[in-house]
């Protein structure tokens, strides 16, 4: 079955520096998402992404964030300058169409800023 | 805006048992609906996706049940075993847009030998 798959699984970092999460979504998916959880809360939606550009957004994703497809594999996340807040699960997840089509999601990965 | 609840939060039965998780959502204009697995620390697993026009969807032990018109679906888990034992989560897409997904919280599910 093919899968997402993200890497890596956890990364620490201090307050204030830059990370990349990496993702490579299912090579004929088109549609690749972000959505993160913090620890006890729901599962939240942060940016999807279609057509090597931003298709959506919600309110979390803000200058701080940004998404990129560099080689047409992988899909990253980049968080500029973290903030404590930051500290939560990381899910990348793509779909091969809309609307009909479920989410294929990775196994996350644990972000703790310290 | 669409909610997404699940009841119960928890659930401990003993090995063996049928179980019935519930979600309800609060916009009933939806394409599917999508019930994950999510064992402790770790990703999403997808079970079962039960499309708008169906009313129930199968998979081995699980059964997803799907009442679009009342803003409910079940999963319906039989003969338990420990191995079961995760959070299930129901998420179902916004029905607009690129479909994202809004998430319940879970229901936590202990299953003892």
């Amino acid at each position: 079955e093919p899968e997402v798959t993200q890497t890596p699984s956890h990364q620490v970092t201090q307050m204030g520096q830059e990370v990349i999460l990496r993702c490579v979504p299912i090579s004929n998916h088109l549609y690749f998402y972000w959505y993160r959880q913090i620890l006890g809360q729901k599962v939240e939606f942060l940016v999807s992404f279609y057509n090597n550009e931003i298709s959506e957004k919600s309110e979390i994703f803000d200058d701080q964030f940004s998404v990129e497809r560099p080689d047409g594999s992988n899909f990253t996340l980049k968080i500029r300058s973290t903030k404590l807040e930051d500290s939560a699960m990381y899910f990348c997840a793509s779909r091969a169409g809309l609307n009909m089509y479920g989410y294929t999601f990775g196994s996350g990965t644990r972000l703790t800023v310290v | 805006k669409q909610e997404v609840t699940q009841i119960p939060a928890a659930l401990s039965v003993p090995e063996g048992e049928n179980l019935v998780l519930n979600c309800s959502f609060t916009d009933s204009a939806i394409y599917n609906l999508q019930w994950f697995r999510q064992d402790p620390g770790k990703g999403l697993t997808s079970l079962l996706l039960i499309q708008s026009s169906q009313r129930e969807q199968t998979s081995g032990r699980l059964n997803a049940s799907l009442d679009k018109s009342s803003g409910r679906s079940t999963l319906y888990i039989a003969a338990s075993q420990p191995g079961d034992s995760a959070t299930y989560l129901c998420a179902v897409p916004l029905n607009s847009g690129y479909s994202t997904l809004t998430f319940g919280k879970g229901t936590m599910l202990l299953v003892s030998p």
